[in-house]
């Protein structure tokens, strides 16, 4: 079965700390994608990163990153230096042949 | 350009109605998507098209009927409307592997 797990239902930090956000998912394939969606306060949803199978390369983008490891099936996002405006529902999400499971988000709230 | 669009943005209606919500997308995809996304915020796909074709089908109540009269667009009908199928109903078009471009959200009330 495919499945993915955010086991945080609802994170809060102050503003300017280093925030985790943990993403472990299930799959029987050795072929998948992996991504990371955000849904601000206003409701929409954003493409944040997309990362296949065969590529264990963390990825930094500014202050985002992204550790994927399939020897425990994880791919966690780290937000450096978190601003008010990373507020926001972040949903990992699995891709198996185009059917795209998310998890059930991480609220993270960045206290001024 | 709005490059996934969806209308109404809102909808309030009574329980037993039918109602439709129109997708459309500009970026020349061939697989659209129907997502629902409930008071919690679980997003559950529930339909996928591509070019015109059903593809995937969710176990969603034969109430709802996707339609897809051509492949920039995907319609979503409900028939007799029941309190529980109130939520945000997303659309969502793709280029292939998972990266979806999402519409702005259907708010869907059924009082």
């Amino acid at each position: 079965a495919q499945k993915v797990t955010q086991a945080q239902t609802e994170i809060s930090v102050v503003e300017k700390e280093d925030v985790t956000l943990d993403c472990v998912y299930e799959t029987r394939d050795t072929t998948y994608y992996l991504f990371w969606y955000k849904q601000p306060p206003s409701g929409e949803l954003v493409f944040l990163i997309r990362r296949n199978s065969f590529d264990e390369q963390n990825e930094i983008s500014g202050r985002y990153s992204w550790n994927f490891q399939k020897s425990t099936s994880s791919f966690n996002f780290t937000i450096t230096a978190s601003q008010v405006v990373d507020s926001a529902v972040y949903f990992c999400a699995l891709d198996n042949y185009d059917k795209i499971i998310f998890g059930k988000g991480t609220r993270l709230h960045i206290l001024p | 350009d709005t490059a996934v669009s969806q209308t109404p943005k809102y909808l309030v209606t009574q329980m037993g109605n039918d109602k439709s919500i129109k997708c459309e997308q500009n970026l020349g995809h061939d697989t659209m998507y129907w997502y629902k996304q409930d008071s919690k915020k679980f997003l559950k796909i529930m339909f996928s098209y591509n070019n015109k074709e059903l593809i995937i089908n969710e176990t969603v109540p034969n109430r709802f009927s996707p339609k897809s009269p051509d492949k920039a667009h995907l319609n979503l009908h409900i028939n007799s409307l029941e309190l529980g199928d109130s939520a945000v109903y997303f659309c969502a078009s793709s280029p292939g592997r998972g990266k979806l471009f999402f519409g702005s959200g259907t708010q869907l009330s059924v009082l």
